[in-house]
């Protein structure tokens, strides 16, 4: 989506080195939410953030929500051959969630063990 | 609570034949959705619901309808398939403030 940058495109690390995978909106942000899927399978919720400077995290994956520059970031620490898939953030542009989330293309993600 | 369900899970159809996608989902949540996803190209919308009887367009809705006649199923209907329609399609329901959850999706292929 061109309303939804995700960068980088695709992204090979080291098992146990850390990672950031970024998305950008170009228009106001409602809502950012990130999604984790592996090959052939259907989409996993990871998290929403809804306000700017909001941070979640759950085990060692972190999402922060920077409202100003309209981006999230993804980071994962200490990567494992588990965090290998299609990572995907989607947001409502515009407007409120109305189930018409906008996603972007995705990263796709290879730990070498 | 089975949460977001479609059937089938895999279609071969023939160009020019028409085929409805089932999605169904038990959490009585007001938003529905349909994406396709194809290879490098992430989710696009279809069409969505706000409730039932209500329905709009997405960014890709050529070719594909929908209706939303109760709260509960949300069927999408290729008319007329086309090799262009390949690809997988994701169903997906939200209430406000959440996320949406997603069905475990349909592999279409239009020979």
């Amino acid at each position: 989506s061109q309303e939804l940058e995700q960068s980088p495109q695709s992204l090979i690390v080291q098992e146990g080195k850390n990672l950031t995978i970024n998305c950008t909106s170009s228009k106001t942000l409602y809502g950012l939410y990130w999604y984790k899927q592996k090959y052939g399978e259907g989409l996993i919720f990871l998290m929403m953030l809804q306000k700017g400077g909001e941070e979640k995290s759950h085990e060692k994956i972190t999402a922060k929500l920077d409202e100003k520059k309209q981006q999230s970031s993804l980071h994962i620490t200490a990567s494992q051959p588990s965090h290998a898939g299609i990572y995907l953030c989607g947001a409502d542009i515009g407007s409120t969630n109305a189930g018409k989330s906008t996603f972007g293309d995705g990263t796709t993600l290879t730990v070498k063990p | 609570n089975a949460g977001v369900t479609q059937t089938p899970k895999f279609q071969v159809l023939k160009t020019g034949q028409s085929m409805t996608l089932q999605c169904a989902q038990d959490m009585n949540h007001e938003y529905m959705s349909w994406y396709r996803q194809d290879p490098g190209m992430g989710l696009r919308l279809i069409h969505y619901s706000v409730g039932a009887g209500i329905t709009d367009q997405g960014e890709v809705p050529n070719g594909y309808n929908v209706s939303r006649s109760t709260t509960e199923d949300f069927p999408l209907r290729l008319l007329s398939a086309a090799p262009s329609q390949t690809s997988v399609y994701f169903c997906a329901s939200s209430s406000s403030y959440t996320e949406q959850f997603f069905g475990p999706g349909t592999r279409l292929t239009v020979l």
